[in-house]
């Protein structure tokens, strides 16, 4: 059981979009502005979409927007494409033993 | 550019250990937080360990304390994973990543290695 809780699957059709959310506690998200979000292709390295809850490394598309409120995170991709097909994770700075925590993923299909 | 390159996967026999290596190179080695994340097969990512820029600060996911022990060697540019008592649970590929932030982490990975495969036969 992750500590970060995620929807396990959504769907949106291309030139759409969708958020994904992404709720933890007092003890993580709701305590700190360190919420993450990766996309994740089987076989292949994590990406880094989101750090800091609303930032974008430099060549990530903007059509990825994070955001927070209370605790929950939230991932909005826009425009949906084919290739945004993938798995899609969060993470958080967290107090106690375990210094950073991750959401359990969610399948994102591009109908 | 910045590279995470990790070794010493392979099968191992469950209760014996294991040391993971991750080499890095392309940016200032003892800046930056580093940390292994694993993703068991058909699970997701699992957040393990990290050390801290200078050595340390040492964190671990509260499931497996006590068995995995990471190090960093700044002179080499090396971080390692040193894991004991190994069972069949501990089959994953396992990730070295950098913390994008300098001089301390925050749980965000801007880089990552291409991983190492552990299987652990019982």
């Amino acid at each position: 059981q992750s500590a970060l809780t995620q929807p396990a699957s959504v769907s949106g059709s291309p030139g759409q979009s969708i958020t994904i959310s992404c709720t933890g506690s007092d003890s993580d998200i709701g305590n700190y502005n360190y919420v993450s979000w990766f996309q994740h292709y089987p076989g292949t390295a994590p990406k880094l979409l989101i750090f800091e809850v609303t930032k974008r490394p430099s060549g990530v598309s903007d059509r990825f927007s994070g955001s927070k409120s209370g605790n929950t995170a939230s991932l909005t991709i826009s425009g949906l494409q084919p290739e945004d097909d993938g798995d899609y994770y969060c993470s958080s700075y967290a107090t106690g033993t375990s210094r950073v925590v991750f959401g359990g993923g969610t399948r994102l299909t591009v109908l | 550019q910045v590279q995470l390159v990790e070794s010493g996967g392979g099968v191992v026999e469950s209760g014996r250990s294991l040391r993971l290596s991750c080499a890095a190179s392309g940016f200032s080695f003892s800046n930056y937080a580093m940390h292994w994340v694993r993703q068991a097969p058909g699970k997701g990512l699992e957040w393990v360990a990290v050390v801290s820029f200078d050595g340390f600060n040492k964190y671990y996911a509260e499931s497996l304390q006590g068995r995995f022990t990471i190090s960093r060697d700044s002179s080499k540019n090396m971080v390692y994973l040193e894991v004991n008592s190994l069972r069949p649970d501990d089959t994953a590929i396992y990730y070295c990543a950098r913390d994008v932030k300098q001089l301390w982490f925050t749980g965000g990975f801007d880089y990552w290695g291409q991983g190492t495969l552990v299987t652990v036969s019982s």
